[in-house]
């Protein structure tokens, strides 16, 4: 099975508003976690990425925030613009291994 | 230069065609990897190459034959596909191939099989 999952499958947020996407990991022996936004027509672009000897990390208008007590994963982005609608796709690396265990993805609507 | 370029963007091939997927990174980096992408899916992982030598087959069909002539190429030969093979085929590349490196995705190209 599947050992990262998202909460919501959708999100609708107003432009200016904070988003919050979330992740649920199950193997806690994952040490990275990474965080991609796939627009429409093209591939995965990085967002933010954070290892598990952190709890948190930020970025430009990103925050990706990590709870190993509950295996949670967030990614916050702040003051949501237009240009930020697009898929989000939390992944983790286990054991320092070759392949990223991708979730299934969080489609982010920005409405004006 | 953070780029991973994809050609073709788009192919439509026929079952019993014979034709190959290219990727070029120019970042330095020694592994390279091919993710297969179903609509509203998350990649999946098909391939990997570090070092130019095949690290990883996640038990792909024969018909997908990968092929690393260099450290900047990576190649997807395709033989014999079927229409369910039809996809969104990312490339990506990362610094090593032992993880907790960021892995960047090529456009992919847009697979479609009749």
């Amino acid at each position: 099975g599947e050992s990262v999952g998202l909460h919501l499958p959708t999100l609708s947020v107003q432009e200016g508003d904070n988003s919050i996407i979330n992740c649920a990991y199950s193997n806690s022996a994952s040490d990275y976690f990474i965080w991609y936004k796939q627009e429409s027509g093209k591939g995965p672009q990085f967002i933010i990425d954070i290892r598990s000897n952190m709890d948190k990390r930020q970025g430009q208008r990103v925050t990706v925030l990590l709870n190993k007590t509950v295996k949670h994963l967030s990614l916050q982005i702040a003051a949501t613009q237009p240009g930020d609608s697009a898929v989000y796709f939390c992944a983790e690396n286990m054991n320092s291994g070759y392949a990223l265990n991708f979730g299934k993805g969080t489609s982010l609507l920005v409405t004006p | 230069d953070t780029e991973v370029t994809q050609t073709p963007k788009h192919l439509v091939m026929g079952m019993t065609n014979k034709k190959s997927l290219k990727c070029e990174q120019h970042m330095g980096h020694r592994a390279m990897y091919w993710y297969k992408q179903k609509a509203k899916k998350p990649p999946e992982l098909m391939f990997v190459y570090s070092y130019e030598k095949l690290s990883i087959n996640e038990s792909v069909p024969s018909r997908f034959s990968p092929e690393c002539p260099n450290s900047s190429l990576l190649n997807l030969h395709l033989h014999a596909l079927q229409p369910e093979d039809s996809a969104l085929y990312l490339c990506a590349s990362s610094r090593t191939g032992q993880g907790s490196y960021e892995q960047y995705f090529g456009p992919g190209t847009r697979l479609t099989v009749t």
